[in-house]
């Protein structure tokens, strides 16, 4: 069974820069797992801010990146902001018709 | 705009039943993919379920294989999910979201609809 693994909590200072990884329990996250990120606040329906590695959906401010950095995907939040505080999720295609979230990450700004 | 509603949650025994509707507007429904996805209460995200566009194709998680079914109807733009043999580790909101073939993603996400098991 493969486990996709995310940080569970991180707290980041309004105007800092946070870095999320999402990994896998065996290998390496690459471009073919096609990594998504999702947020969440308590209450409300993901919204998907990033896919395909290091694409940003509509509206999504720009200082959320997403990138692969050594064996993760990853995604930076530069300039946090305190409506930045939420879960944030990575899922992966795992390239037989499934897909698989990771854990979450509650990110705190404070 | 994209929307996606979801409906057909309730209360329902342990071992019962409930099918969950996806009704979808603002797009051609036919061109999509589909997934069904669960949050269960202080857990996170689990994707369920997920259907091709024309509704030939479909997977599921380990945890609902043989209990769950994904469905469409293109023709009445709506997504379904059939749940049979309840669990209460089925307990969540389950929310239907819009995939694309080539991006592996999910782009438009509804607001979800509250699973309850219990006795």
């Amino acid at each position: 069974q493969t486990v996709v693994t995310q940080e569970p909590s991180f707290s980041v200072s309004p105007g800092g820069t946070v870095t999320l990884t999402c990994g896998l329990s065996s290998g390496s996250v690459s471009t073919t797992y096609y990594p998504s990120w999702c947020q969440q606040t308590p209450g409300q329906p993901p919204r998907t801010l990033i896919y395909n590695t290091n694409i940003r959906s509509s509206g999504v401010p720009d200082r959320f990146s997403g990138s692969i950095l050594g064996n993760k995907a990853a995604l930076t939040i530069t300039g946090a902001q305190a409506d930045d505080e939420s879960d944030y999720y990575c899922v992966l295609y795992m390239g037989d018709g499934s897909w698989v979230f990771g854990g979450g990450t509650k990110l705190t700004v404070l | 705009e994209e929307h996606l509603v979801e409906s057909g949650g309730g209360l329902v025994q342990p071992g019962g039943s409930l099918r969950l509707s996806c009704a979808a507007s603002g797009f051609t429904f036919s061109s999509y993919w589909m997934h069904w996805v669960r949050h269960a209460p202080g857990k996170g995200l689990v994707w369920v379920s997920f259907i091709s566009s024309d509704g030939t194709t479909t997977r599921y998680a380990d945890s609902v294989k043989g209990r769950l079914t994904i469905s469409r109807d293109n023709a009445k733009n709506t997504l379904y999910l059939q749940m049979n043999s309840l669990r209460v580790e089925d307990m969540a909101v389950y929310y239907c979201a819009r995939g694309r073939s080539g991006l592996y993603d999910m782009d438009v996400w509804g607001k979800g609809t509250t699973v309850t098991v219990s006795s």
